[in-house]
């Protein structure tokens, strides 16, 4: 079975500074896929970005880049340069053997 | 289309009614997903699609919950005798094929009184 644990029901972060939320995950899976999705107030679920599970780089796209640890089994998402338009739920997923399984997200306000 | 549509995009129901949610994926996607999303919750899996068959439909909540997708393409998550902890957000996504990246329609806002 795969698990998807963030233990961070809410964070807050000054505009402009950095902010790192925290996700684990466990699965029996070799091949998988790591995922952080945003969802604003509007509910559309927006893909952040993805990480390969066999690759070592650590995936980064813009601001937001993640900390991938796979023996520790840790997925965090950095945001660098926060801005408004980044509040709102972030939910890490784990994607193996054909299913999605999330987290129970992590609530982003910016302070202005 | 371009992205995941559903429709309706709200809908309130009475208790005991039937009710039929759509979820139209993206254009030559193969895989298809349901999540339900209550008030202030996680996602939860329902089923998933690979073209017309559900390999794994361990999600349903109940026998009163049922999916089907034709033509490769559209599906239709049925809900009957609807209930009130139905109510939440009813979420179709899709990608082209396993590991690929999972496209999110933006729900179906169900509500039961």
């Amino acid at each position: 079975a795969q698990t998807v644990t963030q233990s961070q029901p809410e964070m807050s972060v000054q505009e402009a500074e950095t902010v790192t939320l925290s996700c684990t995950y466990d699965t029996s899976e070799s091949d998988y896929y790591l995922f952080w999705y945003k969802q604003p107030p509007s509910r559309q679920m927006i893909l952040v970005i993805r990480q390969e599970a066999y690759k070592q780089q650590n995936a980064t796209e813009n601001r937001f880049s993640v900390n991938f640890q796979k023996a520790a089994k840790s997925f965090s998402l950095k945001i660098s340069d926060s801005q408004l338009g980044d509040a709102a739920m972030y939910f890490c997923s784990n994607f193996g053997n054909e299913k999605l399984t999330f987290g129970t997200g992590t609530r982003l306000t910016i302070i202005p | 289309g371009a992205g995941v549509s559903q429709s309706p995009s709200n809908k309130v129901t009475e208790k005991g009614k039937d009710v039929e949610l759509r979820c139209d994926p993206i254009s030559g996607h193969t895989a298809l997903y349901w999540y339900r999303q209550s008030l202030g919750q996680g996602l939860e899996f329902l089923i998933y699609f690979q073209g017309n068959s559900a390999p794994d439909k361990s999600g349903l909540p109940s026998d009163r919950f049922s999916a089907e997708r034709t033509g490769g393409s559209v599906s239709t998550l049925t809900i009957q005798r609807t209930q009130q902890e139905d109510s939440a957000v009813y979420l179709c996504a899709s990608s082209l094929s396993f590991g690929n990246t999972i496209y999110f329609g933006e729900g179906s806002w169900l509500t039961v009184v």
